[in-house]
C-alpha cells in the first residue's frame, strides 16, 4: 500500500512563480487535509475536504487554493509565491467515522521561495 | 479557541531513563486526542488515539494516558531509537475530523 503520496519532494519557487502540490491517497479515506509545519512549529491547517467536490478553508489559507474532483488527489496551488510561503506541506487523509478517525500523512514537500 | 500545549519543548534522557510528554489541551468538545511520532525530514506517524478521560493505549516502550485537560505519553526504558519529536493534537466533535496541534516535543535519548 502506498498510502499516501506527495509531489514533488523538493522545491525551490521564484517569488511570484506559482506551482501545484500534488496529493494523492489510495485508501479510499473521505477526509483529507494539507498542512504546512514551519521550523519548531506544529502544523497549521491550510485546507481540507470532507469529500470530493467540497473544501474549506483551516487556520491559514491565504495564498493557497485547493481542488477535489476524485476521492483519490487533492492539488494544493499556490499562486504568486511569497517567502512566508516557504515551508514544509504535509497532505494527510483519514476515514472520518466511528473510531477510524486518525489521520495518515504523506512525507511531505519542503519548499523555499526566494 | 481550541488549543493545545506540549511540555517540554526539549527532552534530553539517557537510555534508560523513563520520563513523560504532556499535552495539556482546550477544545470545544473533544472527539479524540492524538499522538504522533515524527521523524527528521517525514510526515507524522500515527501512535494512539483517546477518546475519554481515563482511557489508556500502550505500544512497546510507550504509554499515553487521558484525563480531562491533558494527555501524557510516559516512555519507559528509552533506547536511542526513540529519539524523535512527539506531536499531540486534538480533534473536536465537529463534521470535519480536523487535527489542531500543539509545537511537540522533541526527544533525544542518548546511549
Amino acid at each position: 500500500n502506498a498510502g499516501v503520496t506527495q509531489t514533488p519532494k523538493f522545491r525551490i519557487l521564484k517569488i511570484g512563480q506559482s506551482m501545484t502540490l500534488q496529493c494523492a491517497q489510495d485508501m479510499n479515506h473521505n477526509y483529507m487535509y494539507w498542512y504546512r509545519q514551519d521550523p519548531g512549529m506544529g502544523l497549521k491547517l491550510i485546507y481540507y475536504s470532507v469529500g470530493a467536490g467540497i473544501t474549506d478553508k483551516g487556520e491559514v489559507p491565504n495564498g493557497y487554493n485547493v481542488s477535489r474532483s476524485t476521492t483519490e488527489d487533492f492539488p494544493l496551488r499556490l499562486e504568486l509565491a511569497a517567502p512566508s510561503q516557504t515551508s514544509v506541506y504535509f497532505c494527510a487523509s483519514s476515514y472520518g467515522a466511528y473510531q477510524n478517525t486518525e489521520a495518515f500523512f504523506g512525507q511531505g514537500t519542503r519548499l523555499t521561495v526566494v | 479557541e481550541d488549543q493545545v500545549t506540549q511540555s517540554p519543548e526539549a527532552l534530553r534522557l539517557q537510555e534508560g531513563e523513563s520520563s513523560s510528554l504532556n499535552c495539556s489541551y482546550t477544545v470545544s468538545g473533544l472527539r479524540g486526542l492524538f499522538w504522533y511520532r515524527q521523524d527528521p525530514g517525514k510526515g507524522p506517524e500515527f501512535l494512539f488515539t483517546l477518546y475519554s478521560a481515563g482511557e489508556e493505549k500502550e505500544k512497546e516502550r510507550l504509554k499515553a494516558t487521558l484525563t480531562k485537560k491533558e494527555s501524557f505519553l510516559h516512555i519507559t526504558a528509552p533506547k536511542p531509537e526513540d529519539s524523535a519529536t512527539y506531536l499531540c493534537a486534538v480533534q473536536a466533535e465537529d463534521s470535519s475530523y480536523k487535527l489542531i496541534f500543539g509545537s511537540g516535543t522533541r526527544l533525544l535519548v542518548r546511549p
